[in-house]
């Protein structure tokens, strides 16, 4: 079964500093992997995704994360906060064949300071 | 932009009491989902639905709740009789195919309080 842990509930970055969000799958498959961000009271938006092509993807907002197979990891970043970025940002994962469940980590909600 | 839209936003119900919640899916789409999350908790799968029937279903879903397409547009779930730990917000989503790859678009959700 596949899983997701992202490390850190709560990350706080100030406006303009590097967001980093972390994210580490486990999987005995091949993985496809998504970010979803969620803002206050709205629905979940994808951000980007990994579907085994390009290990490197860039999303919306300019945000872009790496696939990283050797340390199961697929870590959300954006070189620049910005204030509109505050919101809560799901890893999820989904694997190749029957199983069209995503399984989605814990969240981290994200606080960009002024 | 097609979007996934879900009706009511907020629903408040005495326990026993049965609900619907309801969804309409991006039109072309042909996979459809409902996930919860419990304030302050992961979001769950529950159900996946396709060709009129249930693709998959979790541990969660049991006898309580049920799932319809009752015509081309609307995809429905129902909880036979509500519990206080149903409380929770219900995001129904939609996929147009079912590869691993597929994007799934969430709707914004119903937050369900069970009194």
């Amino acid at each position: 079964a596949q899983s997701v842990t992202q490390l850190g509930s709560h990350v706080s970055v100030s406006e303009g500093a590097l967001v980093l969000l972390r994210c580490n799958y486990s999987s005995s498959v091949p993985p496809y992997l998504f970010w979803y961000v969620q803002y206050p009271n709205q629905g979940l938006q994808l951000l980007l995704k990994y579907t085994s092509a390009a290990t490197l993807v860039k999303g919306i907002n300019g945000f872009e994360a790496e696939f990283k197979k050797s340390e199961t990891s697929f870590h959300l970043t954006k070189p620049s906060a910005h204030m509109s970025d505050a919101a809560e940002y799901f890893c999820a994962v989904r694997v190749s064949g029957s199983a069209r469940q995503l399984t989605f980590g814990s969240g981290t909600q994200l606080t960009v300071l002024p | 932009e097609p979007e996934v839209t879900q009706t009511p936003s907020h629903q408040v119900t005495q326990m026993g009491q049965e609900v619907i919640l309801r969804c309409v899916p991006i039109s072309n789409h042909l996979y459809f989902y409902w996930y919860r999350q419990i304030l302050g908790q992961k979001v769950e799968f529950l159900v996946s639905f396709y060709n009129n029937e249930i693709s998959e279903k979790s541990e969660i879903f049991d006898d309580q709740f049920s799932v319809e397409r009752p015509d081309g547009s609307n995809f429905t779930l129902k909880i036979r009789s509500t519990k206080l730990e149903d409380s929770a917000m219900y995001f129904c989503a939609s996929s147009l195919g079912t590869s691993g790859k597929e994007t799934q678009y969430f709707g914004p959700g119903t937050r369900l309080l069970v009194l």
